[in-house]
């Protein structure tokens, strides 16, 4: 089955370290998104890359960093400058070239709890 | 400060019976509006993709009428069941990178 998966589910880390969190992809899609949720608040996006080896800040990229080093992956790392780490964070990946005008899949979430 | 507002929050409703909920969004530099379904435990999915002003769209029992003039998308279910229960998610976007900035949401909770 073609999806995006990542993992894993559930992370626990303690201040101060760095965290990376996977995703992969096997639909094939070029473009990939990184996005944060907290409660009350919509999904914010943290990174996006439309192609391998190239990728883009978002809304919210301070204190997260991301490579694109193959087309089915896009890890986040999540450093210890982020002030506010544990969150929810959802993968995503789209297909078209008009990507606003088609829909994003997601994964099922990396639920991060710093302590 | 978002600049996707969803409204209400959360809703009940009795099985049988028809919502709706809104999302706002601004009106300049419209590119698409996107609604996601996020059933608890599961990924979010795409319900539709809406572009032009006036547009409707209809999955099932589910639809949507868009506004890009006034800024504004109505969401509708027709004769709600339990299945339905699920966090609705709009999202509105200026350009055709898929940059996407969501509401926070409406979670719709569907009662036998």
């Amino acid at each position: 089955d073609g999806g995006i998966t990542q993992s894993p589910k559930y992370l626990f880390r303690k201040e101060g370290q760095n965290v990376t969190l996977s995703c992969e992809q096997n639909l094939n899609h070029d473009a990939m998104y990184w996005y944060r949720q907290d409660p009350g608040q919509g999904l914010r996006l943290i990174y996006y890359s439309q192609i391998v080896n190239d990728f883009q800040k978002g809304d919210i990229a301070e204190g997260y960093s991301v490579s694109r080093e193959k087309k089915e992956s896009f890890p986040l790392t999540v450093t210890s400058a982020q002030k506010n780490p544990t969150a929810f964070y959802l993968c995503a990946s789209s297909m078209k070239e008009d990507r606003g005008r088609y829909e994003q899949y997601f994964g099922p979430g990396t639920r991060l709890t710093v302590t | 400060i978002l600049n996707v507002e969803q409204s209400p929050q959360s809703l009940h409703v009795q099985e049988g019976d028809s919502t709706n909920f809104t999302c706002s969004f601004p009106s300049s530099n419209f590119y698409a509006l996107h609604w996601y379904r996020w059933e608890t435990a599961k990924s979010p999915e795409a319900l539709f993709v809406m572009t032009l002003n006036g547009d409707e769209k209809k999955k099932g029992r589910i639809s949507a009428t868009l506004n890009t003039k006034e800024g504004y998308s109505y969401l509708y279910i027709k004769g709600s069941q339990p299945e339905d229960s699920a966090t609705y998610l709009c999202a509105w976007t200026t350009d055709s990178w898929g940059k996407l900035q969501f509401g926070a949401g409406t979670q719709v909770v569907v009662t036998p």
